[in-house]
């Protein structure tokens, strides 16, 4: 199965650490999306890759997040200055364009202490 | 813009019950509407997905949901519950077929299925 696969799962940091995860997408899906999930909400959206084109980023992607997608291929976002407020789980998705249906990978789980 | 609503944080069903988790609404253009379900520790996994065809989508796992513009509603069913239903299920709205940009997902804040056996 090669689905959308997310490095590490879970992450324990100091506040004040620079984090770094890992999505690596369905081959020859063009888009790759972020979305970050606090407790009890729903996924909100942060980016939006099209190939190596990052053609959105949320509001609430502050100047202390930054995302890449090289080549095209796998992405990296990375939180620098962590804070507790950062806390949560990040979801990576990747789609084909079809309908627009996203396949999530299995996240990564943040903590902040 | 697009925006959900899940009515209900919490649906609590006997097992072989009906499921029903109710979803609406609102896109200024026309949609496309997604389910999907969130077992603990675990990504997202699509169940089904309406993108303009026929208003009456059936998913996996027994799941149907019926699209309903006049309501504005995208609620999901299942005739029977299983134990292996226990989870946490979303409604998402994006932009459909004249989606522009990055058309990503607009989530609600999810239903939380408890099936008691």
């Amino acid at each position: 199965d090669t689905g959308v696969s997310q490095n590490p799962r879970h992450k324990i940091t100091k506040r004040g650490q620079n984090v770094t995860f890992r999505c690596d997408p369905i081959s020859e899906h063009n888009r790759l999306y972020w979305y970050r999930q606090t407790l009890g909400q729903g996924p909100e959206f942060l980016t939006y890759f099209q190939n190596e084109a990052q053609l959105e980023k949320s509001r609430l992607l502050s100047d202390r997040f930054s995302a890449e997608r090289p080549k095209g291929s796998f992405s990296t976002l990375e939180i620098q200055r962590t804070e507790q407020g950062d806390s949560a789980m990040y979801l990576c998705a990747s789609s084909p364009r079809t309908y627009n249906e996203q396949f999530f990978g299995p996240g990564t789980r943040l903590t902040v202490l | 813009a697009q925006s959900v609503t899940q009515l209900g944080s919490h649906v609590s069903v006997s097992e072989g019950a009906l499921v029903l988790l109710r979803c609406n609404y609102s896109s200024s253009v026309p949609p496309y509407l997604f389910w999907y379900v969130q077992y603990p520790n675990q990504g997202l996994q699509l169940l089904l997905k309406y993108t303009s065809a026929a208003t009456l989508v059936k998913g996996i796992n027994g799941f149907e949901a019926e699209f309903k513009k006049s309501e504005t509603s995208f609620h999901l069913t299942k005739p029977s519950a299983h134990m292996s239903d226990a989870a946490e299920y979303f409604c998402a709205v994006s932009e459909g077929p004249y989606q522009t940009g990055a058309n990503n997902l607009f989530f609600g804040t999810g239903t939380r299925l408890t099936v008691i056996p």
